[in-house]
């Protein structure tokens, strides 16, 4: 079974409004961390948020926000106030475990976001 | 925020010949790295764990004497194409995750190596 799914191959959204990337996720453990990440033309991977397992807030910065339900499995991301350079892929991860730097990441296929001017 | 350097972000090199990527975690210390491959409009396919001071892990189906990789300090790890061949074209990109306490639960990447053999 796919650890991560993202279900929205390709989404638009009009300058200024407010865009939800979807993302669920499949694991048995008690301990994950959930990510989103970036990635314009250029290539490079920019990480964008983080979500603990454990974490009972939404996590947030700046303009993007994560929608985490637990019981659901999902992780979506949200980004208000959509901006030009916004367009690029993006990806949700999981990792499974908290401790330690070593265990690995599991992607989705992405989602390919353009803002409309 | 956690930098992490990669070297050389392109490359275009004849059937044959072998090409180094350089993996570098500039303001943290990565006992653990890893290497992706992504080809064009998929996401990244896991190539193999980089362990500081040990072997590489390296996932089913990936050859380890044609991608060989060396992570001989705690701040560089390199991926060799050996013998490098037109289906090896793809853009490879590296990972690691820093020693903080919030930091520890995040990987950061390189800018990736855009990888051409003729």
């Amino acid at each position: 079974a796919q650890k991560i799914t993202q279900t929205q191959p390709g989404m638009f959204v009009q300058e200024k409004e407010a865009v939800t990337l979807d993302c669920t996720y499949d694991t048995s453990d008690q301990s994950y961390g959930l990510f989103w990440y970036k990635q314009p033309s250029s290539g490079e991977m920019i990480f964008l948020i983080y979500q603990g397992s454990y974490d009972e807030q939404n996590a947030t910065e700046g303009r993007y926000s994560l929608n985490f339900q637990k019981a659901r499995k999902s992780a979506n991301l949200v980004i208000s106030a959509s901006q030009l350079g916004d367009s690029a892929m993006y990806f949700c991860a999981m990792r499974e475990g908290l401790r330690g730097t070593g265990n690995q990441f599991y992607f989705g296929t992405g989602t390919s976001l353009t803002v409309i001017p | 925020g956690a930098v992490v350097s990669q070297h050389p972000s392109r490359v275009i090199c004849k059937s044959g010949t072998s090409v180094k990527i350089e993996c570098r975690s500039l303001d943290f210390q990565a006992t653990t790295m890893f290497w992706y491959r992504q080809f064009p409009k998929q996401s990244l396919m896991l190539m193999a764990t980089s362990n500081e001071g040990s072997k590489a892990t390296y996932e089913q189906g990936v050859e380890k004497d044609k991608f060989l990789i060396n992570h001989a300090s705690l701040t560089l790890s390199t991926l060799t194409v050996t013998s490098a061949h037109p289906e090896d074209s793809s853009f490879y990109i590296c990972s690691a995750g820093g020693q903080g306490v919030k930091a520890k639960n995040i990987q950061y990447f390189g800018a990736g190596t855009r990888l051409s053999v003729l």
